[in-house]
């Protein structure tokens, strides 16, 4: 079942403003991945980190695996109506085969 | 890169019929493919992990009988609804993993499939 906590579950926000979500676990986890999914559509891959401390970033969208190896947060910088959606955390535990587990995911809303 | 297709995008059937759901990875080789399902509102439920040439491996609770895998290649994975009924009904989306290759740990998604069954 789902292990990681995903925060906050929703945000509205005006364009311009900046976004940070976060995911925590118990766990320890070898690799994070965020994805944002549209209505109907399939999750696209966005950031993947692979080293505890890492700080990657991919256009307007920053996210960092933590120290400690149970947490990530995500931030987008200068929102923009297109980055509605549903952004989720995704991590993967050692010796998994490739499973993956999901965050609740974070609806982000963002008006003009 | 890293493109992966399902077939059809949305089917809609009847009670106690079987519905083949394809997934396909376009441009590299996937070795494992996973198939998920999502209910309105909530997050991705991992059903199952489909692994080119054996068997798949499903999670606790997920009926290997009422949805039947096959990975017969190396970029094609197939899950069947069989006997769907309306319970069934939900948005199915696979994944896939190039392996080997840059990034294996990596998950690419296709578009998802929504099943209606009335």
């Amino acid at each position: 079942g789902q292990q990681l906590n995903q925060s906050p579950q929703s945000m509205f926000i005006q364009e311009g403003e900046d976004v940070s979500m976060n995911c925590t676990s118990s766990s320890i986890f070898n690799t994070w991945l965020w994805y944002k999914q549209d209505p109907g559509e399939g999750p696209v891959l966005l950031i993947a980190l692979y080293k505890a401390g890492e700080l990657t970033s991919n256009g307007r969208l920053t996210a960092q695996f933590g120290i400690t190896r149970k947490d990530s947060f995500l931030n987008i910088s200068a929102s923009i109506p297109s980055d509605v959606g549903i952004y989720f955390c995704a991590g993967q535990l050692s010796r998994s085969w490739g499973k993956l587990q999901f965050g609740a995911g974070t609806q982000v809303v963002v008006t003009p | 890169g890293a493109v992966v297709s399902q077939h059809p995008s949305r089917v809609i059937c009847k009670s106690g019929t079987s519905v083949k759901i394809e997934c396909r990875s376009l441009d590299f080789q996937a070795t494992t493919m996973f198939w998920y399902r999502q209910f309105p509102k909530q997050s991705l439920m991992l059903m199952a992990t489909s692994n080119e040439g054996s068997k798949a491996t499903y999670e606790q609770g997920v009926e290997k009988d009422k949805f039947l895998i096959n990975h017969a290649s190396l970029t094609l994975s197939t899950l069947t609804v069989t006997s769907a009924h309306p319970e069934d009904s939900s948005f199915y989306i696979c994944s896939a993993r190039e392996l080997p290759g840059p990034q294996p740990n990596e998950q690419f998604f296709g578009p998802g499939t929504r099943l209606t069954v009335l």
